[in-house]
């Protein structure tokens, strides 16, 4: 069965400070993994990769996975009190399903 | 309208009673996709139409769930003899192509069965 791991399931920072979060996955015929951020009900899209090793950018916040050890990190840097939302992984297979992870839920306080 | 959009945003049911949920996806957008979000639970699969064909719908919790989208645009999830464990936000995504590209949200309708 497919999986999708997130860790940690919540945090909370300070502004300015630096956050990673990790996505790992169990899922046959990986295709792509995207991230999104969940503030009230809309997952709203952030990135979505399908190459090792490649990093995405936006902002202060970037992505990169590892195909290998099956892996994704979503970094956000200098964070402020805007960016507290759940962050969702989803990893999409070859049947075009999306499979979620539980979400990282980030509080950022001022 | 540019995004995905779901209505009613709220609907709140009777144990017993049918509800149906409306999904206008992005226009053009082939694919369409459904979720059921338990309260802090990540989106978990109902079920997917290219057009309006349903390729899959292993998602569906029971024979209670049932979704359309005749015309291959707009799409309902008809929910039947709603229980209370179907309380939940329900998600609609659509995205431009088959196949794996990033897939836009609408707001949601969050069902609650009393």
């Amino acid at each position: 069965e497919d999986k999708v791991v997130q860790s940690p399931l919540s945090l909370v920072v300070h502004e300015g400070d630096t956050v990673t979060l990790n996505c790992s996955y169990e899922v046959t015929n990986f295709r792509s993994l995207l991230w999104y951020k969940q503030e009230k009900k809309a997952p709203t899209f952030l990135f979505m990769l399908t190459s090792s090793g490649i990093e995405k950018k936006s902002g202060r916040l970037s992505s990169i996975l590892d195909k290998k050890e099956l892996f994704s990190i979503l970094n956000i840097t200098a964070t402020q009190t805007g960016d507290s939302a759940v962050y969702l992984c989803a990893v999409g297979d070859y049947g075009q399903n999306f499979v979620f992870g539980p979400g990282t839920r980030l509080s950022v306080l001022p | 309208g540019a995004g995905v959009s779901q209505s009613p945003r709220y609907k709140v049911a009777k144990r017993g009673q049918d509800v149906a949920l409306r999904c206008d996806p992005i226009s053009g957008h082939v694919s369409l996709f459904w979720y059921q979000q338990a309260l802090g639970q990540g989106p978990e699969f109902l079920t997917y139409f290219q057009n309006e064909a349903q390729l899959d719908k292993s998602g569906l919790p029971s024979d209670r769930f049932f979704a359309e989208r005749p015309e291959g645009s707009v799409s309902t999830l008809k929910i039947q003899r709603t229980q209370q464990e179907d309380s939940a936000v329900y998600l609609c995504a659509s995205s431009l192509v088959s196949g794996n590209t990033e897939a836009f949200f609408g707001q949601g309708t969050r069902l609650t069965v009393v």
